[in-house]
């Protein structure tokens, strides 16, 4: 158990839906990042944040979006929802400091996205 | 811009025999690699990284790296493998630009007893 938890672990629904995943860091943790792991395209980066505010961009889509509160918990928002976004969505959480390029990514157990 | 790339999209081995799993890099400056492992239906799992030091790198359930520089490449090895290694392996590198990590695309790992 890596310590990041993210609900639901599955979700269906239909096209042009929205939907929120969320994800719980490890205790301590204030950098909280968002991978879509889909089978043609591996496993991609979203997005990161720390501490509240967004600190890079990955391959994002506009229709994506997320947020991390002063809990530090965070939220992925995906809106007008496209057969193509079902995959399966983690995210992972790490220490951020000095030595913080140093440290691994530890990742929750996901959500399946299933669009109809 | 750091990449990792792994030539290999599967790997078969027998159990009992080395596996290697390979992995090749490509960054500016220094780099910070690591390995992970995804099991059926779960979240990628830690298994060892390198940041400096000693090119042979230990991680948890007997794996181990070989970092070279000369060659660009940290391919992930274990001397003895179990039919229970069969995984999805992904090798990754942290961008120092803004401190994500990028992944390889992967190789899948079968150990047929």
């Amino acid at each position: 158990d890596s310590g990041v938890t993210q609900t639901p672990k599955h979700l269906i629904t239909a096209t042009g839906q929205r939907v929120t995943l969320r994800c719980s860091p490890r205790s301590g943790d204030l950098s909280v990042y968002w991978y879509q792991q889909s089978l043609d395209q591996g496993l991609q980066f979203l997005i990161h944040y720390y501490n509240g505010e967004e600190r890079a961009k990955g391959n994002i889509l506009e229709r994506f979006s997320a947020q991390q509160f002063p809990d530090l918990h965070s939220e992925l928002n995906l809106s007008s929802l496209e057969l193509g976004d079902s995959a399966l969505y983690f995210c992972a959480s790490s220490v951020w400091g000095v030595g913080s390029i140093y440290n691994e990514q530890f990742f929750g157990p996901g959500t399946r996205l299933t669009v109809l | 811009a750091q990449s990792v790339a792994q030539p290999e999209d599967q790997v078969n081995v027998a159990e009992g025999n080395p596996l290697t799993v390979k992995c090749t890099y490509s960054v500016s400056g220094n780099p910070y690699l690591f390995w992970y492992v995804q099991y059926p239906n779960r979240g990628l799992q830690f298994l060892l990284k390198y940041i400096t030091g000693d090119n042979l790198v230990k991680g948890s359930y007997g794996f181990e790296a070989e970092f070279n520089k000369s060659q660009t490449s940290f391919h992930l090895k274990k001397p003895s493998a179990l039919v229970s290694d069969s995984a999805l392996y992904f090798c990754a590198v942290r961008d120092m630009n803004n401190n994500d990590m990028r992944f390889g695309a992967g190789t899948r790992l079968t150990v047929k007893p």
